[in-house]
């Protein structure tokens, strides 16, 4: 059990650029889930999938966001056009099935300039 | 929708003092409760969790009793130690909506020797 990793650890970007972020959950996890976390608040949900598929997006998930998790395995976070309101830390999580336990990654910090 | 309110912090104790971290929740249905800890440079990980009423979760000393009639979910530990400082989350997860978790703000606790 070598745990979620994220990559990039850190990453700061222009206004306006693209960004993807990637995620390697615990490999027997059939669920990923990604979250939002600002300075001072907890991980805010943004959407989750089991095996391949993409079972809800939260609304703060704007048209400018969209996640992949081709295969069922690892899964890809990008934005579009990213704007200063973007900047946080992007966290990954996988569970088994039962959903009860999360496994969270050490994050993907995220500074649009 | 969901929601999880914590107490706010920081909160500051020497070692071997009483700690409560207050939480309570808004929720449909019957959720689940957790609590997760977030030491300096690391992810989150679970501290423990209750999965219906009067359910006592504990892990490393630290308790939560699962409330229905108060809907809260409190922390407690009789004797914190240095290595306890970090900053801890309470969350539910729906039982009617399996794939997203709501978190609340967390509260930094630092352990003085």
């Amino acid at each position: 059990d070598t745990g979620v990793s994220q990559d990039p650890r850190h990453k700061i970007t222009k206004r306006g650029q693209n960004v993807t972020f990637r995620c390697d959950p615990i490999s027997e996890h059939n669920r990923l889930y990604w979250y939002r976390q600002t300075l001072g608040q907890g991980p805010e949900f943004l959407t989750y999938f089991q095996n391949e598929a993409q079972l809800e997006k939260s609304r703060l998930l704007s048209d400018r966001f969209s996640a992949e998790r081709p295969k069922g395995s690892f899964s890809t976070l990008e934005i579009q056009r990213t704007e200063q309101g973007d900047s946080a830390m992007y966290l990954c999580a996988s569970s088994n099935r039962g959903g009860e336990k999360l496994f969270f990654g050490s994050g993907t910090q995220l500074s649009v300039l | 929708g969901d929601s999880v309110t914590q107490m706010e912090g920081p909160v500051t104790l020497s070692e071997e003092a009483f700690l409560t971290i207050n939480c309570t929740y808004t929720a449909t249905g019957y959720p689940s409760l957790f609590w997760y800890v977030q030491y300096p440079g690391e992810g989150l990980q679970l501290l423990l969790k209750a999965t219906k009423a009067d359910d006592k979760g504990s892990n490393k000393g630290f308790e939560a009793t699962y409330r229905k009639e108060t809907t809260s979910f409190h922390l407690e530990k009789g004797s914190v130690q240095v290595s306890d400082s970090a900053v801890y989350f309470c969350a539910l997860r729906s039982n009617t909506n399996a794939g997203k978790s709501t978190f609340g703000d967390g509260t930094t606790l630092t352990v003085k020797p």
